[in-house]
């Protein structure tokens, strides 16, 4: 497709579950960004890929959270031992350079 | 128990009016600026750019004003369509210019409801 896309659409964890979360940005797109979303609040930044390097990982909340982008095209954002904190929507976005990103739909991640 | 959330500035306006939203940047140092659209279900949709040497930039129907000295934002929709009911975010970013742009940092949203 022409636009980022991101799978699964929804997913219901139980506590203490792994989740694996993908991104498939727009083709050709050097630069990927991850974004977390809480309900009614703006995305705030979990971490930066230029091609398969991630140049910038401040925004993870904890070391439960690893992000990779192994071949600098399709990214997994994965969470371990989720908490019910980690119940969000997660963001990918694509650009071709650092400015005017293009998002995705989202995953919307719901812990129980 | 109580769920607690946060409540969104909401704006409402008759189906042809003109919108204008506004946002309060935190950095003086900022010098990129981008407003996007998000309607429910969905993820965030650019709508319109602005650099820190402008003060002022058009599009298809949108203008973003840009007030260095307040670290102000504004947004204007001209005759605003049911269509244009959705969240609003501000978002800055810092170093554009030198190359080294750092992620946006988006602020808390404004929804806007278009009356018929």
């Amino acid at each position: 497709g022409a636009g980022v896309s991101q799978s699964p659409r929804y997913k219901v964890a139980k506590r203490g579950q792994d989740v694996a979360l993908r991104c498939d940005p727009i083709s050709g797109h050097v630069s990927l960004f991850w974004y977390q979303q809480a309900l009614g609040q703006g995305p705030e930044f979990l971490t930066y890929f230029q091609n398969e390097a991630q140049l910038d990982k401040s925004g993870l909340p904890s070391d439960r959270f690893f992000a990779e982008r192994p071949e600098g095209s399709v990214s997994t954002l994965k969470i371990q031992r989720t908490q019910q904190e980690d119940s969000a929507v997660y963001l990918c976005a694509s650009s071709l350079r650092r400015e005017k990103l293009f998002f995705g739909s989202g995953t919307q991640l719901s812990v129980l | 128990g109580e769920s607690v959330g946060l409540h969104l500035p909401t704006l409402s306006v008759q189906e042809g009016d003109n919108s204008i939203i506004n946002c309060a940047y935190s950095n003086s140092a900022s010098d990129y600026f981008i407003w996007y659209k998000q309607e429910s279900g969905k993820g965030p949709q650019f709508i319109i750019d602005i650099r820190s040497n402008m003060d002022k930039r058009q599009g298809q129907r949108v203008t973003v004003l840009l007030n260095k000295t307040v670290k102000h934002l504004s947004l204007q929709i001209a005759a605003t369509q049911p269509g244009d009911s959705a969240v609003y975010f501000c978002a800055e970013s810092l170093g554009l210019s030198s190359g080294s742009a750092r992620q946006l940092t988006f602020g808390s949203g404004t929804q806007l409801t278009v009356l018929p």
